[in-house]
């Protein structure tokens, strides 16, 4: 149990639309960064955000985009959805601090979205 | 850019012997993290072992150790006696070590099965 949770497990979205997907960090995280993992890939950094500012992103287009909240809560938000958005979206917390000092950086279990 | 390659789709294994992961990786930096994540079934991915490049010592964590070789640009996993439990995706990850502290790069992942 890492204490970070998403939402919804799975989604199946039409081409086109648009979709939300959430995240819940470890108590104490300032830090959350999310990942696209197409089937039988490695993970893909799509962007990070700390205070609620991004702070670094990946080669995703602008259609990928994200928000943090006060509470350090994040979304990730896809528009126009095309097939190839097809994958396993992970959210991932970290302390900033913590990092420098060696801390865990802890995932969820990830939201399937399908497009077809 | 960094980039991690992992050679080997898929390893196989016995129940209670040894397998070694192979990475490697390419960077300009002289102090990152290196990291070995297992992402079972479930999907979550776990944090097997860390590596923070500077120490020359390899780190090792129960059955987990690594071979840290800085100046060749690798860093295996060994598994000592094998569990059934450890049967899971494992990918070698790199991290700067500053600002982007979250911000992983993945290889494409060992598919590891233990044979009873």
């Amino acid at each position: 149990e890492t204490g970070v949770t998403q939402s919804p497990t799975h989604l199946i979205k039409t081409r086109g639309q648009q979709v939300t997907l959430r995240c819940s960090s470890q108590s104490g995280h300032n830090t959350v960064s999310w990942y696209q993992q197409a089937l039988g890939q490695g993970p893909q950094f799509i962007f990070q955000y700390y205070r609620e500012e991004e702070n670094g992103r990946g080669n995703f287009p602008p259609r990928f985009s994200g928000l943090q909240f006060p509470n350090y809560s994040s979304e990730l938000n896809v528009n126009a959805l095309e097939l190839d958005d097809s994958a396993l979206y992970l959210c991932a917390s970290s302390s900033r601090q913590g990092f420098y000092s060696g801390n865990t950086i802890y995932f969820g279990e990830g939201s399937w979205l399908t497009v077809v | 850019a960094q980039t991690v390659t992992q050679s080997q789709p898929e390893m196989s294994v016995q129940e209670a012997e040894t397998v070694t992961l192979s990475c490697t990786y390419d960077t300009s930096e002289s102090d990152y993290y290196l990291f070995w994540y297992k992402q079972p079934p479930s999907r979550q991915m776990i944090l097997v072992i860390r590596q923070e490049a500077y120490k020359q010592q390899n780190a090792t964590e129960n059955r987990f150790s690594v071979n840290f070789q800085k100046a060749a640009k690798s860093f295996s996993l060994k598994i000592s006696d094998s569990q059934l439990g450890d049967a899971a995706m494992y990918f070698c990850a790199y991290s700067k070590k500053e600002t982007s502290g979250s911000r992983l790069t993945f290889g494409e992942g060992t598919q590891l099965t233990v044979n009873p």
